[in-house]
């Protein structure tokens, strides 16, 4: 076990739906990221939150958006949703910048988001 | 841009065998950190085993190793005395040391099998 939470475990859903993924952090970890798995595109980075504020982006689409609150948990949403969308989200939580450096990550169990 | 270059989609490896599993990466950066994460059929991510680039001693875990070669921008894991446990997705990632970003760049993965 991670220590990273990951809510819900999984998720049936239509196209053109609204869903919410949320992640716990890791206590004491500032740094939130979320990834995507799918089996076209691999494992890619979608964005990471630091200490409450967006940190980098990466290819997270426009129908895409995070936040992280001020008690560290995280939420992705995901909205107008697309079979394509259908993947394994996972948040993974570091305790941030320390040295000069970003610490490692742990990931949490991921949500399985299945778009029918 | 960084990449990750996994060549080997699937391996497989008898029971108490050793294996390698093959990593190249691209980058301009002189300082990063290399890793290798395991998702076994739970697809929980589990980090195996981290190597720092400044480091010219290659990390070891058990029974799990690295052969690091910055020059040829290498890092193959060699996993001895394999288990059946040890059938899994296996991730070569990289990560900037230092970078404005601490995310991960992941491989496409090598699916391993472990046979009795």
């Amino acid at each position: 076990d991670s220590g990273v939470t990951q809510t819900p475990k999984h998720l049936i859903t239509a196209t053109g739906q609204r869903v919410t993924l949320r992640c716990s952090p890791r206590s004491g970890d500032l740094s939130v990221y979320w990834y995507q798995q799918s089996l076209d595109q691999g494992l890619q980075f979608l964005i990471q939150y630091y200490n409450g504020e967006e940190r980098a982006k990466g290819n997270i689409l426009e129908r895409f958006s995070a936040q992280q609150f001020p008690d560290l948990h995280s939420e992705l949403n995901l909205s107008s949703l697309e079979l394509g969308d259908s993947a394994l989200y996972f948040c993974a939580s570091s305790v941030g910048w320390i040295q000069g450096a970003w610490n490692e990550q742990f990931f949490g169990p991921g949500t399985r988001l299945t778009v029918l | 841009a960084q990449t990750v270059t996994q060549s080997q989609p699937e391996m497989s490896v008898q029971e108490a065998e050793t294996v390698t599993l093959s990593c190249t990466y691209d980058t301009s950066e002189s300082n990063y950190y290399l890793f290798w994460y395991k998702q076994p059929p739970s697809r929980q991510m589990i980090l195996v085993i981290r190597q720092e680039a400044y480091k010219q001693q290659n990390a070891t875990e058990n029974r799990f190793s690295v052969n690091f070669q910055k020059a040829a921008k290498s890092f193959s894991l060699k996993i001895s005395d394999s288990q059946l446990g040890d059938t899994a997705m296996y991730f070569c990632a990289f990560m900037i040391y230092g970078g404005s970003q601490g995310n991960l760049i992941f491989g496409k993965g090598t699916k391993l099998s472990v046979k009795p």
